[in-house]
């Protein structure tokens, strides 16, 4: 596989259950991103983690756990979610410290709250 | 505060005729800009970047774009439209020191008639 790889692709969950989203890259990145894309609204940085080290929190609400065990993976735990949480949740990854700013991109995870 | 603003919502051009979607940003210092290209149920691709020198960057799938520094501007351009061009465009800027932290705007559609 190359690239950056999301799952799973479609989740529906309801407001009592707890999932995970899962990502993984394979481009021998150092740095990997949450981002949330809702409906008529610009993507929304959630989180960064940087050699592995948490480096960001843009006031993401505790519902919204990240996990980064290594450098390849980064996990989005999710729980006790609200409606207003459905969105596309997007996982990215770049090479730190090269300042060019450039993120490679998953397919995106469609979560569903109900 | 840092923002970029793509003005049109909404864009719907025939098969063959020229493209531009604009882009403006409002930055501290020049910043590193972006044009990303995400298709139905897919995540973003990177069409072109600019980060310093020649203010003309050609990028995939035959799109350019223009830096202009007096007008905040990254205005999109394609020359011949083609109906795959068919996706959402995301304008996106981000500083040296703030790897991976890019600012997205809101997203054009681009509609394409046969």
């Amino acid at each position: 596989e190359t690239g950056v790889t999301q799952t799973p692709r479609h989740l529906v969950m309801g407001m009592t259950n707890k999932k995970s989203l899962k990502c993984e890259q394979h481009l021998g990145h150092n740095a990997m991103y949450w981002y949330k894309q809702s409906a008529k609204k610009p993507l929304e940085l959630m989180f960064v983690y940087s050699l592995e080290e948490r480096v960001e929190n843009n006031s993401v609400p505790s519902r919204f756990s990240p996990e980064c065990p290594n450098s390849s993976h980064l996990f989005l735990h999710l729980h006790t979610l609200q409606p207003e949480d459905s969105a596309l949740y997007l996982c990215a990854s770049s090479q730190a410290r090269l300042n060019t700013g450039e993120l490679f991109f998953g397919e995106g995870s469609r979560l569903t709250v109900l | 505060a840092q923002s970029v603003t793509q003005p049109d919502i909404h864009i719907t051009v025939s098969e063959g005729a020229s493209l531009e979607l604009r882009c403006n940003y409002s930055y501290g210092a020049t910043p590193y800009l972006f044009w990303y290209v995400q298709s139905p149920g897919q995540g973003l691709q990177l069409l072109l970047k600019y980060f310093s020198g020649d203010t003309l960057v050609q990028g995939i799938k035959g799109f350019e774009a223009e830096f202009k520094r007096s007008q905040s501007s990254f205005n999109l351009r394609k020359p011949s439209v083609h109906w795959s061009d068919a996706a959402e465009y995301f304008c996106a800027a981000g500083g040296s020191g703030n790897t991976g932290k890019l600012i997205f705007g809101q997203g054009t559609t681009l509609q394409v008639k046969p």
